[in-house]
């Protein structure tokens, strides 16, 4: 059981928009800490996707985005693509149990 | 361009020993937190142990506490996790991340993958 909860899964048809929610808890999201997101293409290694909330590493598409609110943050992917299929995962600090994720989020483009 | 390549996953049997290498280029590797991050095979992303740039601070996911022991070699650009008393449940591929504390893995290696059965 993971200390950050995310879907097991969301899909959306190409073009469409979806969202994947993190729910943390007070010692972690809600305690402040930042908000990072991070997405694995099957059989390769987790690619830094969001840090701090809402900002993007060089090279990642306008079209993915995140915000963060109170205990929980939200990656928004806008103009889904085929190659946009993957699992996602978002990533805290937690004060009582150090870096944690969430259990990961399979996106499936129908 | 940062490299990370991890080395020295392998089948070992439970109780027995490991260790992890990984070394790091294209960056000054003295100025960053370093972690481990683990993946047990169908499962999701686990952090395991970071440690701080000069070795003073390192901290670890209670699963693993006092069995792992997360090092680093500035000189050598290198980090290590000595791996002991492996049990099943520590299968998984292991991943070198720089990045940790309070800050994000912004550069992950490939994996190792550890493979702990009779």
């Amino acid at each position: 059981q993971s200390v950050l909860t995310q879907p097991p899964s969301v899909s959306g048809a190409p073009g469409q928009r979806v969202t994947i929610s993190c729910t943390g808890g007070s010692s972690n999201i809600g305690a402040g800490y930042d908000v990072h997101w991070y997405q694995q293409l099957p059989g390769t290694a987790p690619k830094l996707l969001i840090f701090g909330n809402t900002n993007r590493p060089s090279g990642v598409p306008d079209r993915f985005s995140g915000s963060k609110s109170g205990t929980s943050a939200s990656l928004a992917i806008t103009g889904l693509q085929v190659e946009d299929e993957a699992d996602y995962y978002c990533q805290s600090y937690d004060r009582l149990s150090g870096s944690v994720f969430g259990g990961g989020t399979k996106l499936t483009v129908l | 361009e940062v490299q990370l390549v991890e080395s020295g996953g392998n089948l070992v049997q439970p109780g027995g020993s490991l260790r992890l290498s990984c070394a790091a280029s294209g960056f000054t590797f003295s100025t960053y937190w370093m972690s481990w991050v683990r993946q047990a095979p169908g499962k999701g992303l686990e952090w395991v142990a970071n440690i701080k740039q000069d070795g003073s601070e390192k901290s670890y996911v209670d699963s693993v506490k006092g069995r792992f022991t997360i090092s680093r070699d500035n000189a050598k650009n290198s980090l290590y996790l000595q791996m002991n008393s492996l049990r099943a449940e520590d299968t998984a591929v292991y991943y070198c991340a720089r990045g940790g504390g309070r800050s994000p893995f912004d550069y992950w290696g490939q994996g190792t993958l550890v493979t702990v059965s009779s």
